[in-house]
Order: C-alpha cells, then structure tokens, then sequence
C-alpha cells in the first residue's frame, strides 16, 4: 500500500514565525488531507487537496502530485497552532486514507 | 448538528472483559471509520464501511468486529479486551471518501 513520511517529526517555533510541513507519498493519491490535533486530542480536518493550491486564513497548502509531496504553510503562528499535524493519502478508490506519523509542532510565546 | 459522537469517552477494563464503542454521525455521511492511535504510531485503520451494509477490515483488524447498524451508527466491538487494546479510538465519516470528521475520541485502557 501507499506510504505517508512526514518532516520534520518535531518543530519549535517562536510565536510570529513561519513554518514549512512536508508530506511525502510513495505512490499517485486520489485524496489528500491535512489534519490538526490539538492538546486535547480534537482532530480536526485542515484541507482537502489531491493537487493543487488552498489557503484558509493563515494556513495554506500545495499539493504537487506529479513529484508526490504536499506542504503545510503556517503563517505568523501562535500558540493555538500547536499540536500534532497529520497528512493521510489514498491512492485508489479500495483502500482508505493512510496516515503519516505527524509532525508535533510547539509554538512558544 | 453535532457531527460525530462517540461513547464512551473512557473506560477501563480487565483483561478478557468485552466491550462495544458506539459512534454515531448526523451528517448523513456515507463512509464510517475506526481508527486507533498509539503514541508515535499515528492513526491506523482498524475496520471501515463506505456505505450501509458493508464493513471491511483495515490494517489492524485483529480483536475487533465492527456492525453497521443504519447510515447513522458504526459500532466497534472487543469480544475478549488485551492490553494491547490499550489506546485511543476515533470514530470518523465522510462523504464519499472526502473530507473526514473525526469524533472526539474514546480512551480505553485495558489492564
């Protein structure tokens, strides 16, 4: 089946700064999602998004299918940003998503 | 709309003890899902049904059946609990394999 790496596997940033997460899948995806779970432990669904671009607020993200990574932008974070973010990718229409490890984002104030 | 709900939210039990997880989603979703999530693991699919009337095994399915009940109701069932059933469970659905929503998770300690 399909594998997820995610990087990098921990991030500390200070609160206003810009980070950069990476997803990276071994094999053509039908569906891409970026999720966020909070110090709670609440997964929440950031992006849908096999290819291309979005963006929601300070967030975006790219999908490049065709080299087959997809990147989380946060911008001008904060301390709510902090969490575990998890991509998971599907590559046909049998198999459910697969989810990487995550990457445990700290923002500090 | 309180999207997908999961009861119960803890629960402790002895080994060898039974149990069932229910989840229920009032999206009118077509697809359900069980994941556990282990700490450094991630999130690993136990069983799934992508519409009413059927169910299939994910990469973890060993201990656990699963019984989808109507449109609404996916439930997970441990007929004899190990303590290596000790983790998180999350509930999710989609609408036709997009977008998941994930319930607020059931914390399950066997020992």
């Amino acid at each position: 089946g399909i594998q997820v790496e995610q990087s990098p596997p921990d991030l500390i940033l200070q609160e206003g700064a810009n980070s950069t997460l990476r997803c990276n899948f071994s094999d053509s995806v039908n569906n891409l999602q970026w999720f966020h779970q909070n110090p709670w432990g609440q997964l929440i669904n950031l992006f849908y998004i096999p290819s291309g671009t979005k963006q929601n607020g300070r967030l975006s993200a790219t999908t490049v299918a065709t080299e087959r990574y997809s990147l989380l932008y946060i911008s001008s974070s904060q301390t709510t940003d902090s969490g575990v973010y998890f991509c998971a990718a599907e590559n046909s229409g049998n198999t459910p998503l697969v989810f990487g490890k995550g990457t445990r984002l700290s923002v500090i104030a | 709309n309180a999207g997908v709900t999961q009861t119960p939210k803890f629960q402790v039990l002895k080994t060898g003890q039974s149990m069932t997880l229910q989840c229920a989603q009032d999206m009118n979703h077509n697809s359900m899902y069980w994941y556990r999530q282990d700490p450094g693991m991630g999130l690993r699919l136990i069983y799934y049904s992508a519409s009413e009337g059927t169910t299939d095994k994910g990469e973890v399915p060993n201990g656990y059946n699963v019984s989808r009940l109507n449109k609404r109701e996916f439930s997970l069932r441990l007929e004899s609990a190990a303590p290596s059933q000790t983790s998180v469970y999350f509930c999710a659905s989609s609408r036709d394999r997009v977008e998941q929503y994930f319930g607020p998770g059931t914390r399950l300690t066997v020992t």
